[in-house]
């Protein structure tokens, strides 16, 4: 089954609001990653976070991990149209190299 | 640097019919190769990964398989497609945990 699983499903917001995103996952893991697919074009990846981390930022991209509870969320500030996006987490359980995405969150920025 | 090619970029293909998807990497050596489907609006599924030549792990079964004749060619195959076989399909290559993406192959199957 597949291992991350993330909500909302589907967000709408205004430019310049602050989107956040969750995701959730069930094993032990090294790292969660969150990854960016424009409509109809390959993942490219936004930014890693190690388990021993709770917090890392990245421009206007702020993730955070809860190894206890298992989940992590993604915070894009000043939302801008061009944010418009699927966005997915992806992690490996610890000593695969399996890579499993979650469902991914479809994000509308209305300009 | 290093880039990844996927081929071809679109496929319309009658069910019955094989299928042959190619993915290249570049400037890089002794990667660990991805194919992910993605059906319509929805998350990725991973189907295969390799970690070197000849060694493929195959996630999902179903009427596809993969090869790794070369260290950096990932070759996902079909000898009979299925309608369900339709979908996006991502080749991808991992470094230091981060996975780097083709553009992918859509296949429709009619």
């Amino acid at each position: 089954s597949q291992q991350g699983e993330e909500d909302p499903q589907a967000l709408s917001i205004q430019e310049g609001e602050n989107a956040t995103m969750n995701c959730s996952y069930k094993t032990s893991i090294n790292n969660l990653q969150w990854y960016r697919q424009n409509s109809g074009r390959g993942l490219v990846h936004l930014i890693l976070i190690r388990s021993n981390e709770r917090e890392k930022h990245s421009g206007r991209l702020r993730v955070t991990l809860d190894t206890s509870k298992k989940s992590s969320s993604l915070l894009i500030t000043a939302s801008r149209a061009a944010d418009t996006a699927s966005y997915f987490c992806a992690t490996a359980a610890s000593g695969t190299y399996k890579y499993i995405f979650g469902t991914g969150t479809r994000l509308k920025v209305l300009a | 640097s290093q880039t990844i090619h996927q081929w071809p970029a679109t496929l319309v293909q009658p069910v019955g019919s094989p299928l042959s998807l190619e993915c290249t990497v570049e400037g890089t050596s002794n990667p660990n190769l991805y194919w992910y489907r993605q059906a319509a609006g929805r998350g990725l599924q991973l189907l295969f990964y390799s970690v070197g030549i000849g060694q493929i792990s195959s996630e999902v079964p179903q009427n596809l398989s993969a090869s790794r004749p070369q260290d950096r060619q990932f070759i996902l195959s079909s000898k009979k497609l299925l309608l369900s076989d339709s979908g996006f399909y991502l080749c991808a290559w991992a470094r230091s945990g981060e996975l780097f993406f083709g553009e992918g192959s859509r296949l429709t199957v009619l």
